[in-house]
Formats: structure tokens, sequence, C-alpha cells
């Protein structure tokens, strides 16, 4: 089944615990990016990759870090979590940026 | 980059009536339009999206139109069912030539009243 998965689910942790999400496709996909969602503000890109080895900065990437050393996986890391990003985390992947994005089913991430 | 506006930020219809939600951009070099849908608790999907070169796109009641000249694009929903009550987000490319990534509107949630 063709899908976008992103571990852990759900995460509670604390202010400055490192953390990694990670989130993989089947799909074969080049393009994959991920994105927070607030309420209010809708969904706002992190960071998004184009292919191995090759990412770049969305609108909101303070306090982030990505990878993308094999073309499935594209982990999300927070070094210093902080209570600002507290948020619903969505990674996605499509076979170019103009055509249908494939989301993963979301991380909601508390930071206390 | 590419600035997205979304209206309205929430639209209450009754079912059997139409819906219209309706976004603007910024980037006259945008060349595409999804239109996504988030069900509570759900991920977003695609439901329908539109190029630059067509002025109209039409999947069952769904609709998309785009006014390139005027920037804007709209979603319109016909005879509205309970199960069309959810969050949608239009978007479009990030930097115009859709070389990195998307920027989404900030989403308009439907409720359809029975």
């Amino acid at each position: 089944e063709a899908q976008v998965t992103q571990n852990p689910r759900y995460l509670i942790t604390v202010t400055g615990k490192k953390l990694t999400v990670t989130c993989s496709q089947n799909m074969n996909h080049e393009y994959m990016s991920w994105y927070r969602q607030d309420p209010g503000l809708g969904l706002r890109q992190i960071y998004y990759s184009m292919n191995v080895e090759v990412t770049d900065k969305g609108d909101v990437p303070e306090g982030y870090k990505v990878s993308r050393k094999e073309k499935r996986n594209f982990p999300l890391i927070l070094e210093s979590p902080s209570p600002n990003q507290t948020s619903l985390y969505f990674c996605a992947s499509s076979l170019a940026w103009v055509s249908e994005q494939f989301f993963g089913p979301g991380t909601r991430l508390t930071v206390l | 980059g590419e600035n997205v506006e979304q209206h309205p930020s929430t639209l209450s219809v009754q079912e059997g009536d139409s819906a219209v939600i309706k976004c603007t951009y910024s980037d006259s070099a945008s060349n595409y339009f999804p239109w996504y849908k988030q069900e509570l608790g759900k991920r977003p999907q695609l439901i329908i999206d539109i190029r630059s070169n067509v002025g109209e796109k039409k999947d069952q009641r769904i609709a998309v139109t785009l006014n390139k000249t005027a920037k804007h694009f709209s979603l319109h929903i016909t005879e509205t069912q309970p199960e069309d009550s959810a969050v949608y987000f239009c978007a479009a490319p990030a930097s115009g030539g859709g070389a990195d990534g998307l920027t989404f509107g900030k989403g308009t949630h439907l409720i359809i009243q029975p």
C-alpha cells in the first residue's frame, strides 16, 4: 500500500530534550516536506527536500533540522525543543511540487 | 515568496446549498493551485487541483475556477452534504515557479447545517 508514515504519532517532552520525528514514504517520491499546523495559521512549511542530500528552508525553519540521506526517509530533528514548538506536524511527499502531496498521519508534539 | 490569502475562515451553509471558498495569490508566475480537505483528526487530502492553462475544472459536485488576471481561484461545492464538513486549504507554489514547495492558505472551516 502506497503511504507516508510518521513516528511517533504523539509525543510529550520537556524543554531542551532532543527529539526526532521520523517520516518514511514507499512511493519513490523525490519531493518531501515538513509542515506544522497551528490553529488559525494553517499549514506552514518548515523544510523541504527535492532529492537525496538536497534540503532547504521553508517559511518557519527556526529551531528545526532535517536530513535526507535516503530517498524514502526525511526525519525532522528538534535539537532543543521549546514550548512554542508545541504543534501538529505533518510530513508529505510528492512526485513533483506541482502534483498531489501525500501527507502522513501527523505527529502531535507537546513541549512542556 | 508567494502569499496566499483565503476567505472566509468559517463558512456555515444549509445542507443542499452551495459553498464557495476564495483564495488570492501574489506571484503571477504561479501555475498550480490545489485544494486540500482535512476532516477532523485526519490528514489533509487533495480533492481537486487546477493548472494555469485552464480556467475551470469540475469533479462531480466540486469545481475550481481560476482567474489569472485577478490572481484568485475559488472552490465551489454544490449540493452540500454532511460529509463535506471539514477544513479546506488552498495552496500555490511557494515561489511561483514551483521549485520549493507549496504555500497554503490559513484554511476555511466549512460547517454543513442539517
